[in-house]
């Protein structure tokens, strides 16, 4: 199985920062990675997928980048609205694996 | 309204079986291939099982691989989990969830509410 590993585990920060979180995979998973949301007592939500593409709906401010085994999201200016967990998940192959997730928390 | 409502999780004993629905609606469920989702409380996300658009392939998670058993009916527009021999550590809310694409490794575009199921004597 392809390993996940997102870094840092959890992070604080304040409206208006920019944030950047980082997922790295266990062996070149082309550009196989997406990334979802989640808040407490929610179902996660899809935010980026194939590394750079937005999900419709989601604002702008998210991005995501990278290929092979290291993979960003970046935040370009954090909300009030955006302090949640992401995760990062490969879909390369079967299983379907996701990263451990990283807190935003409020600073 | 595009979505999916999953039901059927409750407390059950180690050991018992339990029965887990997810119903879609504004959408056709045979477009897609569908995922069950875990997590464990104050975990992260682990993927359960997948099964193929038209019901012909499935594949599971080490952890639950002879235990659990997806399907799907189209006709009635439903994913199924069929959870047997639970045990203390399949303890999780279960999400159902559409992938993107008819046999799986796209992205999960919609996800439900999630159910919790509960492995306790």
């Amino acid at each position: 199985d392809i390993q996940m590993t997102q870094s840092p585990s959890s992070l604080s920060a304040s409206v208006g920062d920019r944030v950047t979180i980082t997922c790295r995979a266990s062996q070149s998973i082309s550009r196989y990675l997406n990334w979802y949301q989640q808040k407490p007592g929610k179902a996660p939500k899809l935010l980026i997928y194939t590394a750079s593409s937005l999900q419709s709906g989601v604002p702008s401010r998210f991005s995501g980048s990278g290929s092979g085994t290291d993979f960003t999201l970046t935040i370009s200016s954090l909300q009030p609205e955006d302090f949640a967990t992401y995760y990062c998940q490969q879909t390369y192959s079967t299983p379907p694996t996701f990263g451990g997730g990283t807190k935003v928390e409020i600073k | 309204q595009v979505q999916l409502v999953e039901s059927g999780g409750g407390v059950v004993q180690p050991g018992k079986s339990l029965r887990l629905s997810c119903a879609a609606s504004g959408f056709t469920l045979s477009s897609n291939a569908m995922h069950w989702v875990r997590q464990a409380p104050g975990k992260g996300l682990e993927w359960v099982a997948i099964i193929w658009y038209d019901g012909s392939n499935e594949y599971y998670a080490d952890s639950v691989k002879g235990r659990f058993t997806i399907s799907r009916d189209n006709s009635k527009n439903t994913l199924y989990l069929q959870m047997n021999s639970l045990r203390a550590e399949d303890t999780a809310v279960y999400y159902c969830a559409r992938d993107e694409g008819t046999v799986g490794l796209e992205w999960f575009d919609l996800w439900g509410q999630g159910t919790l199921v509960t492995v306790s004597s």
